[in-house]
């Protein structure tokens, strides 16, 4: 059974901190991995990573993909209280669109 | 102004009663889904189709039925046969086949049934 795994499941941090959130998989046939924001109602795109050790980044948020481990991790520095939202990993398969997601990571910042 | 809706925001029904949910893309998207958010469960996949007049299970399809008769319309039905009903429902949509495409979700619906 494919499984994607995220830890930890809750983080309270300070603003200013820098935060790291790991995604590990066991799927088959794994194409590329999706992080998603949830902050109250609509998940919305963060990044899509295929490819092993190519960091993408936009702003204080960067991810990176090993596909020898099977795993990734969002990092997010300088953290505001806007970044408290729940962080979904999720995996796409070859051979159809449908993504498996995690469980969440609930972050919370506190000023 | 391209997006997803979904209608209503929340939704209450008795038990026993089937009840649909409303899911617009207007970004030409080919595939769509539902999606079911329980607390401490994440998203899980209850159905999704890439094609008009085409469907697939996902995960947790029992008790909910779909139809998709235009692209742009995805509606999906809780049956008085899905045992757990009351949940946060999300539709997404993707340009889907040829992919990996990402997922834009709608804004959701709350079904809370009594």
């Amino acid at each position: 059974e494919d499984k994607v795994v995220q830890s930890p499941l809750s983080l309270v941090v300070h603003e200013g901190d820098t935060v790291t959130l790991n995604c590990s998989y066991e799927v088959t046939n794994f194409r590329s991995l999706l992080w998603y924001k949830q902050e109250k109602k609509a998940p919305t795109f963060l990044f899509m990573l295929t490819s092993s050790g190519i960091e993408k980044k936009s702003g204080r948020l960067s991810s990176i993909l090993d596909k020898k481990e099977l795993f990734s991790i969002l990092n997010i520095t300088a953290t505001q209280t806007g970044d408290s939202a729940i962080y979904l990993c999720a995996v796409i398969l070859f051979g159809n669109e449908k993504l498996t997601f995690g469980t969440g990571t609930r972050l919370t910042i506190i000023p | 102004d391209g997006g997803i809706t979904q209608s209503p925001k929340y939704l209450f029904r008795k038990e026993g009663q089937n009840v649909t949910l409303s899911c617009e893309q207007n970004l030409n998207h080919d595939a769509m889904y539902w999606y079911r958010q329980d607390p401490g469960q994440g998203l899980r996949l209850i159905y999704y189709s890439q094609i008009v007049n085409d469907f697939q299970k996902g995960d947790i399809a029992e008790g909910y039925s779909v139809s998709r008769e235009k692209k742009e319309s995805f509606p999906l039905t809780v049956t008085s046969a899905q045992k757990n009903p009351t949940a946060f429902y999300l539709c997404a949509s993707s340009e889907g086949l040829a992919g990996p495409y990402e997922q834009y979700f709608g804004p959701g619906t709350r079904l809370t049934v009594t």
